[in-house]
């Protein structure tokens, strides 16, 4: 069974520019997340799909990023514009669902961002 | 939200044993516990779902005490694969944020020789 996939795996742009990242998730898995990883940290939650709807986004900095979800399958993050501080491995996760099963989720390789 | 775990890092020897806690605030549903590999996709050990649960992975297991909103990671006799950074993943039984966790900073084990 192929993995989350990510790309790129690394990006280094100059602040204030805009970038994206993109996931395609585990096959048949309805829930997608994306996190933020700053260095020396854990993962902190961004936004969460089921489907192709958000379920939370609590997190997410709206002014500057935004995420979408087409079709309920691959997703795509963007920031815009960037600031120093958005420095951070971005991983995106997926699982499926099932309200009393395990809850497991698997990440993908991440995109390590460096903002100059 | 944000559980807490500690220590913080521990270096082990190989074949010694290593206890990390993860502690939380708020009432819990359930617990995760991840392992990442500097530069590499946390990866899902195991999780815990009912209060006073333990589980067992090879020589890894964990508990739950669901009372003190506390679980425990025990690595026993410790391989050199085991190193990398440890993250609990909790969630609270009032979130409203489906199945999404809220991690911990992470415990740094390094196993040598």
């Amino acid at each position: 069974e192929a993995g989350v996939a990510q790309s790129p795996r690394y990006k280094i742009i100059e602040k204030r520019q805009s970038v994206a990242f993109w996931c395609n998730p585990i096959s048949g898995h309805a829930t997608l997340y994306w996190y933020q990883q700053i260095l020396g940290q854990g993962p902190k939650l961004l936004i969460q799909f089921q489907n192709n709807g958000v379920v939370d986004d609590s997190q997410l900095p709206k002014d500057r990023f935004s995420a979408e979800r087409l079709k309920g399958v691959d997703s795509t993050l963007k920031i815009q514009p960037a600031k120093l501080e958005d420095s951070a491995v971005y991983l995106c996760a997926s699982n499926h669902i099932i309200r009393t099963g395990r809850g497991e989720q698997f990440f993908g390789p991440g995109t390590r961002l460096t903002v100059l | 939200q944000q559980p807490v775990q500690s220590p913080q890092a521990v270096i082990l020897r190989e074949g010694e044993d290593a206890v990390i806690n993860c502690s939380s605030s708020k009432a819990l549903y359930s617990v995760h516990w991840y392992r990442q590999k500097h530069g590499e996709a946390p990866v899902f050990l195991m999780i815990l779902l009912k209060g006073g649960e333990q589980k067992g992975h090879e020589k890894i297991s964990a508990s739950f005490n669901e009372k003190k909103q506390q679980s425990s990671l025990y690595l026993t006799a410790s391989q050199l694969s085991y190193s990398g950074t440890y993250f609990c993943g909790t969630r609270s039984r009032n979130s409203n944020s489906g199945y999404a966790l809220n991690f911990g900073k992470g415990t740094s084990l390094l196993v040598t020789p």
